[in-house]
């Protein structure tokens, strides 16, 4: 079965600073991965996903994220936080084909920007 | 906005009750996802449904039923009712459900359940 583990229930970061969050899955073949983003009161906002072609994928609001297979790693990252990224930010997980929207979600990290 | 309604936003209810939860798609998505948020459990999976077939289940309980309708809203019924249901349930949709590649899943503010 697959799962994802997001290392860091609460990250603090200083505004302009670097947003790095960790995402690590377990699945026997190369699956979709996907970041999402939760605003307070409010559904869940795609932020990027990862379908297989290039591993270094670009999102939403200047975040983009690296899929490594060897490492089974998709970290997301922004290099310049900025207040409006405070927010809970989930990865998920899902298997290739006709399934692809049944998503196995990580815990969520929650970040919190500081001026 | 993501153009998926769900309504209540809120409902607080009794144990052993039963209540429905209504999802409207965006317009021309034929596939629908159920999922539950609640603190112990993060976000689950429970249920897809494309254009008015079941196609997939996940960690749903017997007590919970689901649907879709022809006009493609889609309803979540949750019966005998416990304290642990106590929980944010998200209607997804998306547009595609072909093999080789995803769409993009569109989720809506959620149903907040509060059982006492």
């Amino acid at each position: 079965a697959q799962s994802v583990t997001q290392l860091g229930s609460h990250v603090s970061v200083s505004e302009g600073a670097l947003v790095l969050l960790r995402c690590n899955y377990s699945s026997s073949v190369p699956p979709y991965l996907f970041w999402y983003v939760q605003y307070p009161n409010q559904g869940l906002q795609l932020l990027l996903k990862y379908t297989s072609a290039a591993t270094l994928v670009k999102g939403i609001n200047g975040f983009e994220a690296e899929f490594k297979k060897s490492e089974t790693s998709f970290h997301l990252t922004k290099p310049s936080a900025h207040m409006s990224d405070a927010a809970e930010y989930f990865c998920a997980v899902s298997d290739r084909g006709d399934s692809w929207g049944k998503l196995q979600f990580g815990a969520g990290t929650q970040v919190v920007v500081t001026p | 906005d993501s153009g998926v309604t769900q309504t209540p936003k809120h409902l607080i209810t009794a144990t052993g009750q039963r209540v429905t939860l209504r999802c409207s798609p965006r317009s021309g998505d034929l596939s629908v996802y159920w999922y539950q948020q609640s603190l112990d459990q993060g976000l689950q999976f429970l249920i897809h449904y494309y254009n008015g077939e079941e196609r997939a289940k996940g960690n749903i309980l017997e007590r919970f039923s689901a649907q879709q309708f022809p006009d493609l809203h889609s309803e979540l019924n949750l019966s005998s009712l416990e304290l642990g249901d106590s929980a944010l349930y998200f209607c997804a949709s998306s547009s595609n459900i072909a093999g080789g590649g995803t769409g993009e899943l569109f989720f809506g503010e959620g149903s907040r359940l509060t059982v006492l």
